[in-house]
C-alpha cells in the first residue's frame, strides 16, 4: 500500500498570504490529523476528521482550518499567514478512531518570509 | 491534560552496542496507548513500537524493546544492536482511550539519538 502522501512538500510565502496544504490518507484509512511541529514548541496536535467531520480540535487560532472528503484525502489551510506559522506541518492517518496507529506523511515544510 | 516528558535531550552510542531512551508520562486514565516514533534527517515520522496499556507484556518490534511500568508511569525504549540507520530524533507520545471525540497523539518533546560509527 502506498503511504501517506502530502503536497507540497515546500512551501514559501510571505505575510497575511493564505496556503493550503493536502494531505491523502492510506487507502482504506478513513481518519485524519494534523499536527505543526516547531523547534519551540514541538510537535501540536491541529486537528482530527473522521468521515468528513472534525472530530477534535488543537488549541490554535480560528485561521487554521480544514477539511475532508468523502475520499478522505483531506486539506488544511492557513489564512492571514504570519511570521509564527513557519513549522513543517504533518499529516497521519488511521484506519479509525480509538487507539489506531497513526500514520505519517512527509510533511509540509511552510516558511513564511 | 496528558503530559510526556522526554528528560533527555540528547544521547549518543556506539555502533553495535545497546541505549535506552527514558520518557515518563502522567495521566488519570486507566487503559491508553503508548508508541515511539522516530524522525531521521528526512523528517519523516516513522512508527517505532505501540503499546497497549492493558497489556502487561512488553511490546516488541525486532531490534526494538519497551520497559513499560505502568505504576511508575514510565515508557522506556531499549534499541539493542545500534545501527547507524538508528540516528534520529524519538519522540514518545501518548493517546487516551477513545470516547468517541478524541484519538490525538500528544507527543514529548523528543530526544536525539547519534549513533556512532
Amino acid at each position: 500500500k502506498a503511504g501517506v502522501t502530502q503536497t507540497p512538500r515546500y512551501l514559501i510565502k510571505t505575510r497575511g498570504q493564505q496556503v493550503t496544504l493536502s494531505c491523502s490518507p492510506i487507502s482504506g484509512h478513513r481518519s485524519v490529523s494534523w499536527y505543526q511541529q516547531t523547534p519551540g514548541q514541538g510537535l501540536q496536535f491541529l486537528f482530527e476528521y473522521f468521515s468528513e467531520t472534525q472530530r477534535n480540535k488543537g488549541n490554535f487560532p480560528g485561521r487554521f482550518s480544514g477539511r475532508q472528503f468523502s475520499n478522505s484525502r483531506s486539506e488544511m489551510n492557513v489564512s492571514t499567514l504570519e511570521l509564527g506559522d513557519s513549522a513543517l506541518y504533518l499529516c497521519a492517518s488511521s484506519f479509525g478512531q480509538g487507539g489506531q496507529t497513526q500514520y505519517f506523511g512527509p510533511g509540509t515544510r511552510l516558511l513564511v518570509l | 491534560a496528558q503530559t510526556v516528558t522526554q528528560s533527555q535531550p540528547e544521547m549518543s552510542v556506539q555502533e553495535a552496542e545497546t541505549v535506552t531512551l527514558s520518557c515518563t508520562y502522567d495521566t488519570s486514565e486507566s487503559n491508553y496507548y503508548l508508541f515511539w516514533y522516530k524522525q531521521p534527517p528526512s523528517r519523516q515520522m516513522i512508527l517505532v513500537i505501540r503499546q497497549e496499556a492493558y497489556k502487561q507484556q512488553n511490546a516488541t518490534e525486532n531490534r526494538f524493546s519497551v520497559n513499560f511500568q505502568k505504576a511508575a508511569k514510565s515508557f522506556s525504549l531499549k534499541i539493542s544492536d545500534s545501527q547507524l540507520g538508528d540516528t534520529a530524533m524519538y519522540f514518545c507520545a501518548f493517546m487516551k482511550p477513545y470516547t468517541g471525540a478524541n484519538s490525538k497523539l500528544t507527543f514529548g518533546k523528543g530526544i536525539t539519538l547519534s549513533v556512532r560509527p
